[in-house]
C-alpha cells in the first residue's frame, strides 16, 4: 500500500515533443504528490507538486495531471529540450509525516 | 540562499571499516532527512528529524547505522561496520514545511 509505481522506466523524445511520465499509488491517505528531477551526480530537485484537491497544475513547460478516482498522476513536459534529459521521480506523502515514498524513476533522453 | 551541504561527496572504504557523513541543512529548516539511494532507484527514507528529535527511524538498520542531530542543525550519519551492500548514495534533505530540498549526496563505495 505504500508503493508508488512509475512508468515508463526510460523514455526517448525528440526535441520539441511532449514527454509523459505516469505514476500510480494505492494509499488513499497520500495528500501530496511532488515530482523531482535528478541529473547525474546531483541530488533530486523539486520540479512541481500537486495536492489531490486539484486535477491539474502547470508551471512553465511542466504540468501535473491528477486523477483521484484512478489514483494516478502524470508529468507532462511540453516542448521537451535536450537540457531536460535527466531522471524524473514521482513521489507521495501523507499528512504531517512528510515521509516521501518515491517511484522507481524514469530516465528521459531528449534528442536534438 | 545556500542549499543543503553534504560532505564528503565521495568515500571509498574497505568493508568492516566505519564511515560518517555530514549534512548542513538550509538555514531555518527544522526538519532534516537522510535518504538512501541505490543505483537506478528512488530514494528511501532512513531517518527524519524534527529539530533534535528523531521522529521516524523505522527504516534505519540500527545494528550498524546511527545518526545524530546536535542542536537541531547539522547532522551526522554513521555506519559501523560497513558492508558491501551499503554501497549507495546517501542523500540529506531539509524542509520547513512539506517541500523537501536535497543535497548533492555522498557516494559511498565499499570494497
Amino acid at each position: 500500500q505504500q508503493q508508488v509505481k512509475q512508468s515508463p522506466q526510460s523514455l526517448i523524445v525528440q526535441k520539441g515533443g511532449i514527454s509523459i511520465i505516469n505514476c500510480a499509488y494505492e494509499n488513499t491517505a497520500f495528500d501530496y504528490f511532488p515530482w523531482y528531477q535528478q541529473f547525474p551526480g546531483k541530488g533530486p530537485a523539486l520540479l512541481i507538486a500537486i495536492r489531490p484537491d486539484v486535477s491539474e497544475k502547470k508551471e512553465g513547460r511542466f504540468t501535473i495531471s491528477f486523477n483521484k478516482s484512478a489514483k494516478q498522476f502524470s508529468l507532462h513536459i511540453m516542448d521537451s529540450q535536450p537540457g531536460d534529459s535527466a531522471t524524473y521521480f514521482c513521489a507521495a506523502s501523507k499528512g504531517s509525516s512528510y515521509k516521501l515514498i518515491f517511484g522507481s524513476g524514469t530516465r528521459l533522453l531528449v534528442r536534438p | 540562499e545556500a542549499g543543503v551541504v553534504q560532505s564528503p561527496r565521495y568515500k571509498i572504504i574497505e568493508k568492516k571499516q566505519p564511515v560518517a557523513f555530514w549534512c548542513n541543512p538550509i538555514s531555518g529548516h527544522n526538519t532534516l532527512y537522510w535518504y538512501l539511494q541505490n543505483l537506478g532507484q528512488g530514494p528511501e527514507l532512513l531517518i527524519r528529524y524534527e529539530n533534535e528529535e528523531a521522529v521516524d527511524d523505522s527504516q534505519l538498520p540500527k545494528d550498524r547505522f546511527s545518526a545524530e542531530r546536535l542542536k537541531g542543525v547539522d547532522s551526522t550519519l554513521k555506519i559501523q561496520p560497513a558492508e558491501l551492500g551499503d554501497s549507495a548514495v546517501y542523500l540529506c534533505a531539509s524542509s520547513l514545511g512539506v517541500k523537501q530540498f536535497f543535497g548533492p549526496g555522498t557516494r559511498l563505495t565499499v570494497l
